[in-house]
């Protein structure tokens, strides 16, 4: 049973656009989400998080959107770089919980 | 300030041998936890460890041991190697919020 789901396998953007990744969950007791980003062989990199208290938080180029009705969340990147190319993974944990629980995630290529 | 680091970076082992992969926290986190992640798959939580107790442990067969020594760096024991254990085994530390994980590069572990 998937608890946290990436649709999209992979997602193709021009720079300079906007790339909106995906995610929903399933687990109404999930109170805490994060962004990691991953290139070849490297650990995933922590990129932004959100707090269900919250819908919108915001860290440059990133921004987070939660929408806890519909149990979705969307990371938007702008403008996108090619640098950004890489593994985006959404992860999600209960307050008391201790670990996280990702995502399949999405393979993000900025065509330059 | 260095980053979670892990050792070996690659490891080839024979089914039905043992392995033995090491982490070393973020100066200062005193909890760290292991991530398997297979090709095309996030990372799937394994255990985690806060001041040397177990705090939490996935779904995953008993031939995986994990244990953190006192000055919190961690090792991650499998035994009886099987085919299916071949993963990019990620190593991951947290502050006491255990809000965001910071990871290391990971072990890539090819059992043949």
């Amino acid at each position: 049973d998937q608890q946290v789901k990436q649709n999209s396998p992979s997602l193709s953007v021009q720079e300079g656009r906007i790339s909106i990744l995906n995610c929903d969950y399933t687990n109404s007791m999930f109170d805490y989400f994060l962004w990691y980003k991953k290139y070849p062989a490297e650990g995933p990199t922590f990129l932004i998080s959100i707090s269900s208290i919250k819908d919108k938080n915001e860290d440059g180029r990133f921004t987070v959107f939660l929408n806890k009705s519909a149990k979705h969340l969307s990371l938007h990147i702008v403008p996108s770089q090619p640098g950004d190319s890489a593994v985006y993974f959404c992860a999600a944990k209960v307050d008391y919980g201790q670990n996280f629980v990702f995502g399949p995630g999405t393979r993000l290529s900025v065509l330059p | 300030d260095a980053g979670v680091t892990q050792s070996p970076t690659h490891l080839i082992k024979t089914r039905g041998q043992h392995v033995t992969l090491r982490c070393s926290p973020i100066s200062g986190h005193k909890s760290v936890s292991w991530y398997q992640q297979v090709l095309g798959q996030g990372p799937q939580f394994i255990f985690q460890y806060y001041e040397k107790e177990e705090r939490g442990r996935g779904n995953f067969p008993d031939r995986f041991s994990a244990r953190q020594f006192p000055n919190y760096s961690s090792e991650l024991n499998v035994n009886a190697l099987l085919l299916g254990d071949s993963a990019l085994y990620l190593c991951a530390s947290s502050s006491e919020k255990n809000t965001e994980a910071f990871f290391g590069q990971g072990t890539r572990l090819t059992v043949v």
